[in-house]
This record gives C-alpha cells, structure tokens and sequence, in this order.
C-alpha cells in the first residue's frame, strides 16, 4: 500500500459547523503534514507530525487543530472557520526525502 | 525571501516537442529535489527527483538536470503530450530537515 487517503473528497460546511477531515497512510512514514492549497498557488505547510512531535506553522489559526491518535492517521479538526478557509486540503506523509500526498479534501465554508 | 524560485508562470508547448520547465534556488544546504505534477482540484503527484550527488536522472518522458554551481535545475518532457498539461511545482529538502520548499509552479499547456 503506497498512498495516502484522505475522506471526505468534498466537505460543505456553516461558519458554526465542527467538523473532521481525516488522513491515513500505511506505508509506515513517521512524518505526516497538513498543507493547505488556495487557487494557483503552492500548498502552505499547517503542520507537520514527525518522529511523535508536533510543528505548528504559527500562522495558522487555532480553529485549525490537528489530532494524532496513531503513526498511521493524522485528522484535522475545524471549529468556527471563515469563508477565507475555503481551499484544498491537503495530507502527506513522508520518508527521508519523498513525500506522499494524498487526494485532497475540497473544503467550502459558507 | 522565496527559496525556491520558478519564474516562469505559465509556459505553452506544441504537442511532440520539447518543454523545459526551470528552477532556482537559493539554499546552498539544499541536497534534494523533486518535480510534482498537480491537475486542477487534485493533490500534487510526485513525478521525479534528483539527489545533489547526480547531475542528471532519466525516468521515460522525463529527464531533471541539476546544474549546483548555478542553483539551477530544470525538468524537460520529451516529446511533450497533452496530457502533460498541469502545474509543476519544483521542491527542494535538505538531509537534515523532512520539510519540503515549493516553488510557486508553472502551468504547462501542451497544444495538439
């Protein structure tokens, strides 16, 4: 198994909503990522979990949360988010120097 | 300050020739580089990678050459196919660290 999932695809949700995006590798990487990629420009790097430590790029809002309950899984948590974090959602996980990503998660917030 | 750079936004190749996408960097630690493909509302897929040991790697269609003293790499797709028509991102790493640096892309558009 050399992939990376992510559910859901698509996600709609309210201002007010609590919602879960959730990402799962089997490839045995001990580093995963949350990136998040608007229209036309590169992913920006949200987390990182490597080696059981978390990073957290200092830029990003705490209504993003990231949860690791096992090497293998890495959910984002959403809480209260504004329409401006409409975007693709992305995950990855890596070894050494290749990194994986997964599908996406196309979120939209009303 | 960006440290990796693909000045050129957008590049349009007629289908069976050459596309040469470039990349510059400015990390000298930088010891890893990796070309990703991404299509529209999808994630980035990895496409190819050179380490700094090697001046140049060949996978099929794709061939990357890494020129360091110039902090220069480019990826060149021969012959080019419609379907190569996506965004490619350039990315660098160095041994030390597992977090890559994206350029901002290039937009490749194949005409048949």
């Amino acid at each position: 198994d050399t992939e990376v999932t992510q559910t859901p695809k698509h996600l709609v949700m309210g201002m007010t909503n609590k919602k879960s995006l959730k990402c799962e590798q089997h490839m045995g990487h001990r580093a995963m990522y949350w990136y998040k990629q608007k229209a036309k420009k590169p992913p920006e790097l949200m987390f990182v979990y490597s080696y059981e430590k978390l990073s957290i790029n200092e830029s990003v809002p705490s209504r993003f949360s990231p949860e690791c309950p096992n090497s293998s899984l890495l959910n984002l948590h959403l809480h209260a988010l504004q329409p401006e974090d409409s975007a693709l959602y992305l995950c990855a996980s890596s070894q050494e120097n290749e990194q994986f990503f997964g599908p996406g998660t196309r979120l939209t917030v009303l | 300050d960006q440290q990796v750079k693909q000045n050129s936004p957008s590049l349009s190749v007629q289908e069976g020739r050459i596309s040469i996408l470039n990349c510059d960097y400015t990390n000298s630690m930088f010891d890893y580089f990796l070309w990703y493909k991404k299509y529209p509302a999808e994630g980035p897929t990895f496409l190819i990678s050179i380490s700094s040991i090697k001046d140049k790697n060949e996978d099929g269609r794709f061939t990357v050459f890494l020129n360091k003293s110039a902090k220069h790499l480019s990826l060149h797709i021969v012959p080019s196919q419609p379907g190569d028509s996506a965004v490619y991102f350039c990315a660098a790493t160095s041994g030390v660290s597992e977090l890559l640096i994206f350029g901002k892309g290039t937009k490749l558009s194949v005409k048949p």
